[in-house]
């Protein structure tokens, strides 16, 4: 099984929709969570931190599941800026890397 | 704040040739990371610095790959001799402290062809 497994899509929207990503880690002693964002042929760059509790960035949300060990992202009312490859990492404890998952394409048209 | 700096951009080489890549992270940064990222995968971690000591290098395929950060500051990956699979790009990214939950800053990477 795979550390940080997530659904590679496309996801193919219109502009204005509401999109979902799913995420799940296999490593229960993870302690940090987050969304990286990669646009083409350029570097991943981080999004948000994901935490327990939840949390909202403008027009993105982020929410943990610790007991399903399960990440999610929405993104509502995406716009075609949004166009990308949304990567779902997770942290062990500290002084170790950051684990990647293969990352969501999101295409946004017009 | 100059960013993570990574050169050479693209490499084309052949198999069995050898290549190296080097980074600067940002200053400051203990931390320094070397990742492959092959065509429509996430990045995979190949090393991982604390200063200029290694903290994992697990998945380094220690028969060909070498990196080294000799003053704690920039470093070099080297891949000796390349094979056809080896095609990727190499990704360096640095955190200012080992632990917490910090973000990874990335340079843009170098993108090796292996013909």
């Amino acid at each position: 099984r795979k550390e940080v497994e997530q659904d590679p899509g496309p996801f193919n929207v219109p502009e204005g929709a509401t999109v979902a990503f799913n995420c799940t880690y296999s490593n229960s002693a993870s302690q940090s969570f987050f969304w990286y964002r990669q646009d083409c042929r350029k570097e991943p760059k981080l999004l948000m931190s994901v935490y327990s509790s939840g949390n909202e960035d403008g027009r993105f949300t982020a929410q943990l599941n610790r007991a399903s060990q399960y990440i999610s992202l929405l993104i509502r009312d995406s716009k075609l800026s949004d166009s990308a490859t949304y990567l779902c990492v997770v942290k062990g404890q500290a002084g170790t890397a950051l684990i990647f998952g293969k990352g969501t394409t999101l295409s946004v048209s017009s | 704040e100059a960013g993570v700096a990574q050169s050479p951009r693209y490499k084309i080489i052949e198999k069995r040739q050898s290549v190296a890549f080097w980074c600067n992270p940002i200053s400051g940064h203990a931390t320094l990371y070397w990742y492959q990222q092959i065509l429509g995968q996430g990045p995979k971690l190949l090393i991982q610095f604390q200063n200029n000591g290694v903290v994992d290098d697990s998945q380094l395929p220690k028969d060909r790959f070498s990196a080294e950060r000799l003053k704690g500051v920039d470093s070099t990956l080297k891949i000796q001799p390349a094979k056809l699979e080896d095609s990727a790009v190499y990704l360096c990214a640095s955190t200012p402290l080992r632990g917490s939950a910090t973000e990874a800053f990335f340079g843009q990477g170098t993108r090796l062809t292996v013909v």
